[in-house]
């Protein structure tokens, strides 16, 4: 059974800095692409970065880029978000999620973590 | 930057034809998904590459696109279908959700 559990969550203040983590397992997680997708309180899905399977490619949104890192360590099945000078609009659920193939869909989705900044 | 348009709320009686719009500009080359959400959970891919239904989600569900608007169909409506869905799509190296729409069943 495919899970991914997401950590690392909490409240912080404005400027501070954070890491997520995703722990993967029930699937060969160093051959998937990886991402970070958020969603403020009452608001939509937002997709924040994804990373290629060997850690070699990632991307951002505009409004993180510079701020924040996603990484990944396929010894650990783990994949991370580092997050730099947070700001209150960088409150939002965390959600990871696995790339299905190159530029596919987003076929398993872990729980979520939530970041308050404030 | 890319963005995909869709209806703020939709509503539908029980075991009616509930239709959600997604559209953007040259979406019509690019695979659409869609996601259902309801209120505390993740996610949930309901119809990929624009017509594809994964494992597990009903008949019900039906995906389809016409030109640069993309189509998520839920026939026979049922009280647990109410929720939010999203569709999605990558431009370039990045991917964008539509604004989201709310389903209600009346």
């Amino acid at each position: 059974e495919v899970q991914l559990v997401e950590s690392g969550g909490g409240l912080v203040q404005p400027g501070e800095s954070l890491r997520l983590s995703c722990a993967a397992s029930g699937f060969n997680f160093h051959t998937d692409w990886m991402h970070w997708v958020r969603q403020a309180p009452g608001k939509g899905l937002v997709w924040v970065a994804r990373i290629r399977n060997d850690g070699g490619g990632t991307s951002y949104v505009d409004s993180v880029n510079d701020r924040f890192t996603i990484s990944r360590d396929n010894a650990k099945s783990t994949l991370y978000l580092q997050m730099n000078n947070l700001r209150v609009d960088d409150t939002a659920v965390y959600f990871c999620a696995r790339g299905r193939g190159i530029q596919g869909e987003f076929d398993y989705w872990g729980q979520g973590t939530l970041v308050t900044v404030s | 930057s890319y963005e995909l348009t869709q209806p703020p709320s939709v509503s539908v009686s029980p075991g009616q034809t509930a239709i959600i719009a997604c559209s953007g500009d040259k979406l019509s080359e690019k695979h659409t998904s869609w996601y259902q959400q309801k209120p505390g959970q993740s996610p949930l891919l309901v119809i990929y590459q624009d017509n594809q239904r994964p494992s597990g989600i009903p008949a019900r569900f039906s995906g389809s696109k016409s030109g640069n608007t993309a189509t998520l169909t839920v026939t026979g409506t049922q009280s647990m279908d109410e929720a939010d869905y999203y569709c999605q799509a990558w431009d370039r190296d990045f991917i964008v959700f539509g604004s989201g729409t709310a389903v209600t069943v009346l």
